[in-house]
């Protein structure tokens, strides 16, 4: 157990849609990164939080946005869904702004979305 | 894409024995890490390795990193069929993000 939350644990859209995903981090972890899981693939970085202002971003297009909230929660939100949006979704929380170059991410169990 | 390479992809053994795989990275890193998953949900972290090392341990964990040759290896000694998973590196460049490669699954056969 990592201490991080992500609901729903299982979701299924249609094109077009648009969806949001929730995380609860640990508690006193100010830092979020999300992370798009394909099928069969390594986790590919969406955009990191830290105390509410995104500090980066993949390169994913703009309909994917997040917001980080004062309580250690966080969401991700996608417009427009594609199909190709059909993936494991993961949050993972750590300490502080980190990039000190060693940080522990504890990642919580993944949101599974299917679009249809 | 992805920085990291893991190989083998995939990898079979007998319970008992020892699992190797290797992962291979394309830029100067502040530390690499190795994460596992089971069945797809979410990864557990396993071990990190600064770059300014080229060994560790932990438990029947050994991860071994070489900085000249952008490449990393994990063991796990003495494999339990818990031990069936998929393993990612995952290497921090000293930005915001961990870039991992594809995975390696690993079935242990009881």
């Amino acid at each position: 157990e990592t201490g991080v939350t992500q609901s729903p644990t299982h979701l299924i859209k249609t094109r077009g849609q648009q969806v949001t995903l929730r995380c609860s981090s640990q508690s006193g972890h100010n830092t979020v990164s999300w992370y798009q899981q394909a099928l069969g693939q390594g986790p590919q970085f969406i955009f990191q939080y830290y105390r509410e202002e995104e500090n980066g971003r993949g390169n994913f297009p703009p309909r994917f946005s997040g917001l980080q909230f004062p309580n250690y929660s966080s969401e991700l939100n996608v417009n427009a869904l594609e199909l190709d949006d059909s993936a494991l979704y993961l949050c993972a929380s750590s300490l502080d702004y980190p990039w000190t170059g060693a940080e522990t991410q504890y990642f919580g169990p993944g949101t599974r979305l299917l679009v249809l | 894409s992805q920085q990291g390479e893991e190989d083998p992809q995939a990898l079979s053994i007998q319970e008992g024995e020892n699992a190797t795989m290797n992962c291979s990275y394309k830029t100067s890193i502040n530390n690499l890490q190795w994460y596992r998953q089971n069945s797809g949900r979410g990864l557990v972290h396993l071990i990190l390795i600064r770059s300014n090392e080229r060994e560790k341990h932990s438990g029947r964990l050994r991860v071994t990193l070489d900085t000249s040759k952008k490449s990393s290896s994990l063991l796990i000694t003495a494999s339990r069929a818990a031990d069936t998973a998929s393993y990612f590196c995952a290497t921090d460049a000293g930005d915001y993000k961990l870039s991992f490669g594809a995975g390696t699954t690993v079935t242990v056969r009881a």
